[in-house]
């Protein structure tokens, strides 16, 4: 089955600067990549996603590029704010072949934007 | 409008007691996920429902984990004999068809 892995697990940023989440699958025929936010105590957040076809991805301050030669994604955050500090999940999923598209998640990276 | 809601938010139980947790998805999504998150394993998938077709239960860790929905809209995932290891947060998804999940809040199970 996928395996994603995630790097790093703990990320600190000074306000203002950026911030990179790397992610890795085992997968080749995966095929759609979320990213998640998840806040304290609440659901994981849809904040961009990127398909197979695309290469990268920007939306205001996010971004998400895609190599899948490498079969590595990466998000990047630009001029962080303090609002910014979350736990981030990448995810991959594919066609299971019951028509299921279940997401594999990497364990998570806690980032902290100090003000 | 609303998004996916889940019931209860919280819920404490003892150990070997059967508990039941509620999903309501977002009106006119077809799919619908169960998740699970806990501190060792992560985000994991327990079962997808799409529409009438048979559900996806590979994810369900043992047979005391069952899932169903009801008219194509409310899941109800059942834990019966809950295990210590059970404790988690249960999370569900829906979408509109394939790919983008939209979560709910998710609930915060204990088993004592």
């Amino acid at each position: 089955g996928e395996n994603v892995e995630q790097h790093p697990s703990t990320l600190s940023v000074q306000e203002g600067d950026s911030a990179v989440i790397k992610c890795t699958y085992s997968d080749s025929a995966s095929n759609y990549f979320p990213w998640y936010k998840q806040e304290l105590g609440k659901g994981p957040q849809l904040i961009i996603d990127i398909r197979s076809n695309v290469g990268e991805k920007k939306d205001q301050r996010i971004a998400v590029t895609l190599n899948k030669t490498a079969k590595h994604f990466s998000l990047h955050i630009t001029e962080t704010q303090p609002e910014d500090s979350a736990v981030y999940f990448c995810a991959a999923s594919r066609d299971s072949g019951a028509g299921s598209y279940q997401l594999t998640f990497g364990k998570g990276t806690k980032l902290s934007v100090i003000p | 409008g609303a998004g996916v809601s889940q019931s209860p938010s919280n819920k404490v139980t003892e150990k070997g007691k059967d508990v039941e947790l509620r999903c309501d998805p977002i009106s006119g999504h077809t799919a619908l996920y169960w998740y699970r998150q806990s501190l060792g394993q992560g985000l994991e998938f327990l079962i997808y429902f799409q529409g009438n077709s048979a559900p996806d239960k590979s994810g369900l860790p043992s047979d005391r984990f069952s899932a169903e929905r009801t008219g194509g809209s409310v899941s109800t995932l059942t834990i019966q004999r809950t295990q210590q290891e059970d404790s988690a947060v249960y999370l569900c998804a829906s979408s509109v068809g394939v790919e983008t999940q939209y979560f709910g809040p998710g609930t915060r199970l204990l088993v004592l």
